[in-house]
């Protein structure tokens, strides 16, 4: 089955433990990106990734910071949580230039105490 | 910067009846406008896609209507039904750094009431 996967699907954790979200798609997609999602504030994207080795900041990065190693995987990693990053993630692919339906993973709640 | 508006945040229509979802977009040079449905617990999923070339696009009772004059688009849904209940999210495209991106509206919670 298609699919774009998430693990974990919830964390709760405390400031300033880094942390690791693994995303990970099974579509060949060039593209990957990283979305938060707050209650009035729709998805914003953090970073997003076009192809292996290139990566680039979205609209709300800091705190955070990705790496694109292997086509599949797209991790989103927290070096240092602070409670405004608590948040529900998701990652999402689409298969590249000129394709524009983007696949969403089943999301991440994060909880930063 | 740019942004999406979306209208209404809630939207409680009774089974049966429409529902129409509303966006407006600022950037001129956007040419593509999905519609996402997230339900409970999931991921949004694309439910109908419109480009900038087109005015009108119909899937069974979902359309989406695009007037690119006044830069918005909306989703209209016919004859709901309580599986129709879930967040309705709004993008449209722009160009981000060496790609386009999207640039979502802040969401429509629709119930239906059966």
């Amino acid at each position: 089955e298609a699919q774009v996967t998430q693990n974990p699907r919830y964390l709760i954790t405390v400031t300033g433990k880094k942390l690791t979200v693994t995303c990970s798609q099974n579509m060949n997609h060039e593209y990957m990106s990283w979305y938060r999602q707050d209650p009035g504030l729709g998805l914003r994207q953090i970073y997003y990734s076009m192809n292996v080795e290139v990566t680039d900041k979205g609209d709300v990065p800091e705190g955070y910071k990705v790496s694109r190693k292997e086509k599949r995987n797209f991790p989103l990693i927290l070096e240092s949580p602070s409670p405004n990053q608590t948040s529900l993630y998701f990652c999402a692919s689409r298969a590249g230039r000129g394709y524009n339906e983007q696949f969403f993973g089943p999301g991440t709640r994060l909880t930063v105490l | 910067g740019e942004n999406v508006e979306q209208h209404p945040s809630t939207l409680s229509v009774q089974e049966g009846d429409s529902a129409v979802i509303k966006c407006t977009y600022s950037d001129s040079a956007s040419n593509y406008f999905p519609w996402y449905k997230q339900e409970l617990g999931k991921g949004p999923q694309l439910i109908i896609d419109i480009r900038s070339n087109v005015g009108e696009k119909k899937d069974q009772r979902i359309a989406v209507t695009l007037n690119k004059t006044a830069k918005h688009f909306s989703l209209h849904i016919t004859e709901t039904q309580p599986e129709d209940s879930a967040v309705y999210f709004c993008a449209a495209s722009i160009r981000g750094g060496a790609t386009n991106k999207l640039i979502f509206g802040t969401g429509t919670l629709l119930a239906v009431q059966p």
